[in-house]
């Protein structure tokens, strides 16, 4: 079975950091992008993250950049969202996805909840 | 990276069509085909209905279509039904490995 499993995800408090991970099964991970997308409570979906296949690419939203770093281990079929500087408007559920064709999020994981509060 | 523009509701009765627009900007939807359309409940994964344009994956009924002219690309549900009540969003590529999402449009079935 194709699956998505994200972990990590908690309560930090303003200015901390958090690593999210993201294991794959059921495919081959490295022929793959994967990305990060993030929903506020209440709030839409927002793109993150993406890193190709390889990772030789990575694109972050300027929300995040400079905060945040997105890198992959295909040996361990695992994304990663490194979260540094976290403020609470990084409050969110983060999901990973798996990049299709022609860019589709085609697998996604159920979510990992992230909470920046003191 | 501004977020792609959709209507924040739309609404239809069962058996009718609703369409949804997603518009961006010529360095996004304007020269990319990588668009794609995501239905959404809170809480749960979201599921890819349409990718590059015009293209269901497998298990999507056709009552899905999608279309793109200029910097707007548009979702048409036809033949709405109860289980159709979500949220949807757009999205595409933005080029530099950078995506942008729409913002979001709440279907209800009345």
């Amino acid at each position: 079975e194709v699956q998505l499993v994200e972990s990590g995800g908690g309560l930090v408090q303003p200015g901390g950091s958090l690593r999210l991970s993201c294991a794959a099964s059921g495919f081959t991970f490295s022929n793959y992008g994967m990305h990060w997308v993030r929903q506020a409570p209440g709030k839409g979906l927002v793109w993150v993250s993406r890193i190709n296949s390889g990772g030789g690419g990575r694109g972050h939203a300027d929300s995040v950049k400079g905060r945040f770093i997105i890198s992959r281990d295909d040996a361990k079929s695992t994304l990663y969202l490194q979260m540094n500087s976290l403020t609470a408007g990084d409050t969110a559920l983060y999901y990973c996805g798996r990049e299709g064709v022609a860019g589709g999020l085609d697998v996604w994981g159920q979510g990992i909840a992230v909470t920046v509060s003191s | 990276q501004s977020a792609l523009t959709q209507p924040p509701s739309a609404s239809g009765s069962p058996g009718q069509s609703v369409t949804i627009s997603c518009t961006g900007t010529s360095s996004d939807i304007g020269r990319y085909n990588y668009v794609s359309w995501y239905q959404h409940l809170p809480g749960k994964a979201p599921k890819l209905l349409i990718y590059d344009v015009t293209k269901r994956p497998s298990g999507v009924p056709d009552r899905f279509s999608g279309s793109k002219s200029g910097n707007t690309a548009s979702l048409t549900v036809s033949g709405l039904q109860a289980e159709d009540e979500s949220n949807y969003y757009c999205s595409s590529y933005g080029g530099n490995d950078i995506f942008v999402f729409g913002t979001g449009t709440e279907v209800t079935v009345l």
